[in-house]
């Protein structure tokens, strides 16, 4: 079973900030959290994944708390072209295997 | 740089044939994992390979699903004797090293339709 909770579905209007929320309030020291999204009919695309500094890359930032029980993902500037299901995954460095649970549905409104 | 490839992307069969499904990795790549979502679901794990070993096959249904990686060529999904419940997308990643926690980077997937 997935080891997260995130909002099934969430609105963001084009140009803002896409703030996609996640819990993981169970999350081991050793666990990382990885963020991918799945556009429709595509494969699952890499997004970003961090310990417990915040990250940032060309996509997106992502903000885990102190505690490391929840985190955010940000898109800064959401375009139509974000639209897509996006799983929030807790992985130890010994997992080989990613378990998905059910993601956000991000519907970007123009 | 060629990202994971699969082929064929989609997969017309009648109940009872055979399936196989291809994956070529990344470049540099060694390991490959299957994945199998069925409509309106979320992506399960079926197995992770390296090259002529099966390291996990904990997701794969125990009759008619095999999986190979030969040391040359392509990892295969073969589904034997397809049934109806066998249409998903079928979904291969790749990454380069055995450390767990590894980045698995995917590919477009293999929609299988079984009439």
């Amino acid at each position: 079973d997935a080891k997260t909770t995130q909002p099934p579905s969430m609105d963001c209007a084009e140009g803002r900030a896409a703030n996609l929320p996640c819990n993981h309030s169970t999350i081991s020291g050793n666990e990382y959290v990885y963020w991918y999204r799945q556009i429709h009919s595509q494969g699952p695309q890499y997004i970003i994944h961090g310990l417990k500094n915040n990250e940032t890359n060309e996509m997106a930032s992502l903000i885990i708390t102190e505690d490391r029980k929840s985190s955010t993902l940000i898109l800064p500037h959401a375009t139509l072209r974000d639209t897509a299901v996006y799983y929030c995954i807790v992985r130890t460095n010994r997992d080989d295997k990613i378990i998905f649970g059910k993601g956000t549905r991000l519907h970007i409104l123009p | 740089n060629a990202g994971v490839m699969q082929n064929p992307r989609h997969l017309v069969r009648r109940r009872g044939q055979e399936a196989r499904l291809r994956c070529s990795p990344m470049k540099g790549h060694s390991h490959v994992y299957w994945y199998r979502q069925l409509p309106e679901e979320g992506l399960k794990f079926m197995v992770y390979l390296q090259k002529e070993n099966i390291i996990d096959e904990s997701g794969m249904p125990k009759e008619r699903f095999s999986a190979e990686f030969p040391k040359e060529g392509p990892s295969i999904l073969r589904i034997q004797q397809v049934v109806r419940g066998d249409s998903a997308a079928y979904f291969c990643a790749s990454s380069p090293t055995r450390q767990g926690g590894e980045t698995q980077y995917f590919g477009p997937g293999t929609r299988l339709l079984v009439l």
